[in-house]
């Protein structure tokens, strides 16, 4: 079955930039979507099609994929962007979607 | 104000069956994927179904194969999913997800005996 994989934690010093990337083969051909995800709550979508961000996230959040990852980068973290962080996309057929497995991010 | 609230959830046995219900309002349902989306406790996220606008297309993860039914009453504004066979696995809790940009949040299941 199709993974993405994800680093399970990353972190960084308040304002300091955060990058959190994403590993799928399929990536090259299908789009990357990122979630938050603070605890207790459901997940927020903060990113979607590579690099597209939903009214509302601030302008710190970006994305990116180059071959077969994706990144979210996150410039000049704070801490209440403490988090789990998500990457979710498609196989190559484009029917079964998936979740990579998470990554942790500390702003301290 | 867009919302999707799910209901359902609860305490169940092995090998028994639970029916998940999401309401939708403020947008319209009908134009829409729907999935379903599960984390079971102290895990990560996991894709479980979804399911097109009109209902023609159904696509599940493979761990639930032949267990799970995804459906939807667009004339209802309501997902569905029904769950049969239950393992301990499936405990988690489950969201609702219209087009993976608004969630509900969330029921929980608990498969135990």
């Amino acid at each position: 079955s199709y993974e993405l994989t994800q680093p399970p934690s990353v972190s960084v010093s308040p304002g300091q930039t955060a990058r959190i990337t994403c590993s799928g083969d399929a990536l090259p051909k299908k789009y990357a979507y990122w979630y938050q995800q603070k605890s207790g709550q459901a997940p927020v979508l903060v990113i979607y099609e590579d690099s597209k961000r939903p009214s509302g996230i601030p302008e710190r959040f970006s994305g990116s994929t180059s071959g077969t990852m994706a990144t979210l980068t996150i410039s000049g973290a704070q801490v209440e962007d403490e988090a789990d962080y998500y990457c979710y996309s498609t196989d190559s057929s484009g029917n079964h979607r998936v979740f990579g497995g998470g990554t942790k991010l500390t702003v301290l | 104000e867009v919302q999707l609230v799910e209901s359902g959830g609860g305490l169940v046995q092995p090998g028994g069956s639970l029916r998940l219900s999401c309401a939708a309002s403020g947008f319209s349902f009908s134009s829409y994927w729907m999935s379903w989306v599960r984390q079971a406790p102290g895990k990560g996220l996991e894709w479980v179904a979804n399911i097109k606008q009109d209902g023609s297309e159904k696509y599940y993860v493979d761990s639930v194969k032949g267990r799970f039914t995804i459906s939807r009453d667009n004339a209802k504004n309501s997902l569905y999913l029904q769950m049969n066979s239950l393992r301990a696995e499936d405990t988690a809790v489950y969201y609702c997800a219209s087009n993976m940009d608004v969630w509900g949040k969330g029921t929980t299941v608990t498969v135990s005996s």
